[in-house]
């Protein structure tokens, strides 16, 4: 089956910075690759999410890039603000179902 | 409008016992799925559906059966509850295909004594 995995799993930045998460996937099959913030005690939310015949994405303040020859996508946060402090997955998936990353813990230092 | 809702949000039960877990959705979406969230672990697919009246399995189905009776509800059963099923379930359920937005559950605490 699919493997995700996802790099770092923590991360502090000041507030006004960038955060990068990255993550690789393992199936060739996977041809969707959302993300998800969850905050403390709530359910995870789609933040943005890409097709495998896209190769970038972006939502104001947030990016996402696809390497389909490499299996590996990212996630881009310009600009932090004390709200993006939150558990961000990755995940990979068919038309069936979804494999998630372990999650990445971003800080936003003010 | 309520979304997906889960029942209960929270349970202890001690090692041995059964229950069900109840998962509703009304937005009209064919495919739903069961997770289990443990730290360091992201989320992890038990048993996933299709439609009504069809299950699969995902990466960790042992020690679970499931039903999708009607279209709205999903259905999560512990037979013979382990402390290695301490954990948080969240509930998911997408339009049409796996490659659509999931919306999930508030998810429920069950904690194995």
């Amino acid at each position: 089956g699919e493997n995700v995995e996802q790099h770092p799993s923590t991360l502090s930045v000041q507030e006004g910075d960038s955060a990068v998460i990255k993550c690789t996937y393992s199936d060739s099959a996977s041809n969707y690759f959302p993300w998800y913030k969850q905050e403390l005690g709530k359910r995870p939310q789609l933040i943005i999410d890409i097709r495998s015949n896209v190769g970038e994405k972006k939502d104001q303040r947030i990016a996402v890039t696809l390497n389909k020859t490499a299996k590996h996508f990212s996630l881009h946060i310009t600009e932090t603000q004390p709200e993006d402090s939150a558990v961000y997955f990755c995940a990979a998936g068919d038309d069936y179902k979804l494999s998630f990353g372990a999650g990445t813990t971003v800080t936003v230092r003010a | 409008n309520a979304g997906v809702t889960q029942t209960p949000k929270f349970r202890v039960l001690k090692t041995g016992q059964s229950m069900t877990l109840l998962c509703a959705q009304d937005m009209n979406h064919e495919y739903m799925y069961w997770y289990r969230q443990d730290p360091g672990m992201g989320l992890r697919l038990i048993h996933y559906s299709v439609g009504e009246g069809t299950t699969a399995k995902g990466e960790v189905p042992d020690g679970y059966n499931v039903s999708r009776l009607k279209k709205q509800n999903f259905l999560l059963g512990l037979e013979s509850a382990a402390p290695s099923q301490t954990s948080v379930y969240f509930c998911a359920s997408s339009l049409s295909s796996g490659a659509y937005e999931q919306y999930f559950g508030p998810g429920t605490r069950l904690t194995v004594t």
